[in-house]
């Protein structure tokens, strides 16, 4: 089974921080990746796909790059409502979640 | 627009079985372009994808290793739904459960929606 290591688990960043975060699959994945958002008691939500490919809907401060086996999501200027738990996944071979990085205020 | 509607039982005996369904609208549990699937979610084990069950020409099913031999997901085209059984649970299998629907297009694929999620405890 795909591994994926997501980094780092936890971080603390102010508004209008640039903040990024990497996931690296234990084999290549092409770009059979996501990047999800989210919030205490919600079910994630989809903000990037195919890796770089921003969903429809959400802000462009969100972007998504990479291939293979490293993957980053950065946020580039960070806003309030953007304090929470993100998730990268693989489905290049069934589906595999990356253990979730934790945005929190400084 | 989709929907998906969670029902079952939020506490479970050790050794028994926990059965969810997850009730589709807006789409066909039939459809050539999604994959319906069960995620869990819990404090120790975070997003865990369990399996999925999806129709291109025939029915296929898909299970994580980690719960293959215990798990069934099943399509009911009848009542536009699936469901999730998993046996001999055991307390380790407390979490929250959603179902979710994965879209696949050319340009690549995705969890679009998602159920509610129930909380399903496992307790004597």
């Amino acid at each position: 089974a795909i591994q994926m290591t997501q980094s780092p688990s936890s971080l603390s960043a102010s508004v209008g921080d640039r903040v990024t975060i990497t996931c690296r699959a234990s084999q290549g994945i092409r770009n059979d990746l996501g990047w999800y958002q989210q919030k205490p008691g919600k079910a994630p939500k989809l903000l990037i796909y195919a890796a770089s490919s921003l969903q429809s809907g959400v802000p462009s401060r969100f972007s998504g790059s990479g291939s293979g086996t490293d993957f980053t999501l950065t946020i580039s200027s960070l806003q309030p409502e953007d304090f929470a738990t993100y998730y990268c996944l693989q489905d290049y071979n069934y589906l595999t979640f990356g253990g979730g990085t934790k945005v929190e205020i400084k | 627009q989709v929907q998906l509607q969670q029902s079952g039982p939020g506490l479970v005996k050790p050794s028994q079985t926990l059965s969810l369904t997850c009730a589709i609208s807006g789409d066909s549990v039939s459809s050539n372009s999604a994959a319906w699937n069960w995620i869990r979610q819990s404090p120790s084990r975070g997003l865990e994808w369990l399996g999925r069950t999806y129709y291109r020409s025939k029915w296929y099913n898909d299970y994580a290793v980690s719960v293959k031999s215990r798990i069934t997901i099943n399509p009911d085209t009848s009542k536009n739904q699936f469901s999730l059984q998993l046996n001999s649970v055991t307390p380790e299998d407390t979490a929250v459960y959603y179902c979710a629907r994965f879209y696949g297009e050319i340009v690549g694929a995705y969890f679009d929606y998602w159920g509610q999620g129930t909380l399903v405890t496992v307790s004597s």
